[in-house]
């Protein structure tokens, strides 16, 4: 599986955009981009998924450019209830049988009001 | 709507016991994983079962061993637990293997503590 690196923390504040980035130089051919949150002692939760281009959902926007050997996670207008870990991973899924999830080093994320 | 159930949440053991950790997955979900997460560390992933075959294999000690039943539920089986088997012990599911993008679903995490 591809190695990702992410910033280790960031800060904002209530109401701003926040965008984290995630490099993945090694991305292969076949390779989906998830980025989950995490909050202290719960499971991490799926928040986006993408393969090329833009995705959005209620949540969250993912940009991935042509490339596709970085990926940006853009949270709109952020709460205090956003402060979490974020993980970006990089894998190709298992068409045949399950496929693990690797998680790297994720990117702390601390709100302030 | 349901989600995946642990148990037990928490649980305290000494050094050398053996422990058992039951996961529910979601209804309809055939796809198991197991994630240990000690404390100030990220999720490492232990074991996967799909349609109840064992799918693929992480950083698992042999030690541990997992199976999932007929009802897709999986055990994860300790034994010989050490100190440094305290940790997070995460179960997620999944409809399906990860084939095009399946997301995964967590559960609460069970809580171990070896004394």
């Amino acid at each position: 599986l591809a190695k990702t690196t992410q910033p280790i923390s960031m800060d904002s504040y209530e109401g701003q955009e926040v965008n984290i980035t995630c490099s993945h130089n090694n991305i292969a051919t076949n390779d989906y981009i998830t980025w989950y949150q995490q909050f202290p002692s719960q499971g991490p939760r799926f928040i986006i998924q993408g393969y090329k281009t833009k995705v959005t959902n209620e949540v969250a926007s993912l940009f991935i450019p042509a490339d596709r050997k970085s990926s940006t996670l853009s949270l709109p207008r952020v709460s205090l209830s956003d402060t979490a870990v974020y993980y970006c991973l990089v894998g190709a899924p298992g068409y045949s049988s399950a496929s693990k999830i690797i998680f790297g080093s994720g990117t702390r994320l601390s709100i302030r009001p | 709507a349901a989600g995946v159930i642990q148990s037990p949440r928490h649980l305290i053991k000494e050094k050398r016991e053996t422990a058992t950790l039951k996961c529910y997955p979601i209804p309809r979900h055939d796809t198991v994983y197991w994630y240990q997460q000690g404390p100030g560390q990220d999720p490492q992933f232990l074991i996967s079962f799909y349609e109840k075959m064992q799918s693929d294999k992480g950083s698992i000690p042999d030690r541990f061993s997992a199976q999932q039943f007929s009802d897709y539920h999986s055990e994860l089986n300790m034994s010989s637990l050490e100190l440094g088997d305290s940790a997070l012990y995460f179960c997620a599911s999944s409809l399906g293997p990860l084939a095009g993008g399946n997301e995964q679903f967590f559960g609460p995490g069970t809580r171990l503590t070896v004394l």
